[in-house]
């Protein structure tokens, strides 16, 4: 089945600064890769998401890139704001009973 | 208007209880989802369930089953719960299956005395 590995479990960055969280996958035939927020007491919060057909994708400050040859995807926050601290969790297709298979989580802290 | 709405929001009892949570989703998906998140809060699929299908994650214990009274509805039943029960329950739902975005409940925090 497919494992998903993520990094680093924590980051702290100061604001107004860029935040990077990687991924990696295991299953080749995973073809698509959510990215999700949680803040405390909340369920996960779909932020961005990428297909295995493209490459990169922007949202305002949130962009995601995907490398299907190496088999990892990463998320990149530009202009950090405190309201961006949470967790962020990575996840990708193939896993048990048709759902997504998520990474650990990166608890992401903002400095002001 | 909550999209993907849980209740109880917190449910609190004794082993060897059985209990249910209840999810609706108003968003006119045509599957749902349960997902675990443990005290380390790593998320875990538990099943997912279209109007023709169940399917089950093969670490859920039979203890636990959902089911389905509509399209909008999908409830999980635990029986006989046990101490390592103890978690947030997240119900998820999406349009067309897991390669389309899912999107999330607030969660159950379970809690076995």
């Amino acid at each position: 089945g497919e494992n998903v590995e993520q990094h680093p479990s924590t980051l702290s960055v100061q604001e107004g600064d860029s935040a990077v969280i990687k991924c990696t996958y295991s299953d080749s035939a995973s073809n698509y890769f959510p990215w999700y927020k949680q803040e405390l007491g909340k369920g996960p919060q779909l932020i961005i998401d990428i297909r295995s057909n493209v490459g990169e994708k922007k949202d305002q400050r949130i962009a995601v890139t995907l490398n299907k040859t190496a088999k990892h995807f990463s998320l990149h926050i530009t202009e950090t704001q405190p309201e961006d601290s949470a967790v962020y969790f990575c996840a990708a297709t193939g896993g048990g009973a048709d759902g997504l298979t998520f990474g650990k989580g990166t608890h992401l802290i903002i400095q002001p | 208007d909550t999209a993907v709405s849980q209740t109880p929001k917190y449910l609190v009892t004794q082993m060897g209880n059985d209990k249910s949570i209840k999810c609706e989703q108003n968003l006119g998906h045509d599957t749902m989802y349960w997902y675990k998140q443990d005290s380390k809060k790593f998320l875990k699929i538990m099943f997912s369930y279209n109007n023709k299908e169940l399917i089950i994650n093969e670490t859920v214990p039979n203890r636990f089953s959902p089911k389905s009274p509509d399209k909008a509805h999908l409830n999980l039943h635990i029986n006989s719960l046990e101490l390592g029960d103890s978690a947030v329950y997240f119900c998820a739902s999406s349009q067309g299956g897991r390669d389309q975005p899912q999107h999330f409940g607030d969660g159950t925090r379970l809690s076995i005395l």
